[in-house]
């Protein structure tokens, strides 16, 4: 069963506060992405993950860091969290980078 | 029409209508991925075009690609309640290190 997993599903935190968002893949997919998206704004790109530790920035990457160190776990950390960076967040994966991307039901952040 | 410097579109219409979104993109590619985002859910996709197909039907969708206007089109014949979603287009830029750039995307609602 494809399947992409994230976790948790609504996060709630407080400005300066860490954030890990988890995500998992059941496919043995070599890359993996993290999106952010906002209302009318799409999706957009934070960081790319070609395979285990093996990570390029998006179009987005300030204020994110990423760690992969198994090839089905792909982590978003954001350090001292901002109330800007509210949002959903959407891990997706796929076999290679140009193939189709299958995505997980998104995480849910509210940063107070 | 979608392209990653426009807001998201909106089109509102009638079950039972027939509707054409369309999608520009700047470069060459070699596929034209269409993905529909329901509300609450990751973005899923649903019909895709390569570079050599000029249309590509499936169900009561149809994807076409005119490579020469670097454009693409989703129709979907006989809307339903259901087909309300944001729909967007991914492309790619070709070569060995491109991955896929997704547009703005287009929101559908149809009434019953």
């Amino acid at each position: 069963d494809m399947k992409v997993t994230q976790m948790p599903r609504y996060l709630i935190k407080r400005m300066g506060e860490n954030v890990l968002l988890e995500c998992g893949q059941d496919m043995s997919h070599e890359t993996m992405y993290w999106y952010r998206q906002d209302p009318g704004l799409g999706l957009q790109l934070i960081y790319i993950s070609y395979d285990v530790d093996s990570n390029s920035e998006g179009d987005i990457p300030k204020g994110y860091r990423v760690s992969r160190k198994k090839r089905e776990h792909f982590s978003l950390i954001l350090d001292s969290a901002k109330t800007n960076q509210t949002s959903v967040y959407f891990c997706a994966s796929s076999l290679y980078r140009q193939d189709t991307q299958y995505f997980g039901p998104g995480t849910r952040l509210l940063v107070l | 029409s979608q392209w990653g410097e426009e807001n998201l579109q909106a089109l509102s219409i009638q079950e039972g209508e027939d509707v054409t979104m369309n999608c520009s993109y700047k470069t060459y590619t070699t596929v034209v991925q269409w993905y529909r985002q329901k509300s609450g859910k990751g973005p899923a996709l649903i019909i895709l075009i390569r570079s050599n197909e000029r249309e590509k039907r499936s169900g009561r969708l149809r994807a076409t690609l005119d490579t020469s206007s670097q454009s693409s089109s989703l129709s979907i014949t006989g809307t339903l309640a259901t087909d309300t979603a944001v729909y967007f287009c991914a492309t790619d830029e070709g070569g060995s290190n491109a991955k896929l750039t997704f547009g703005k995307g287009t929101k559908l609602s149809v009434k019953s």
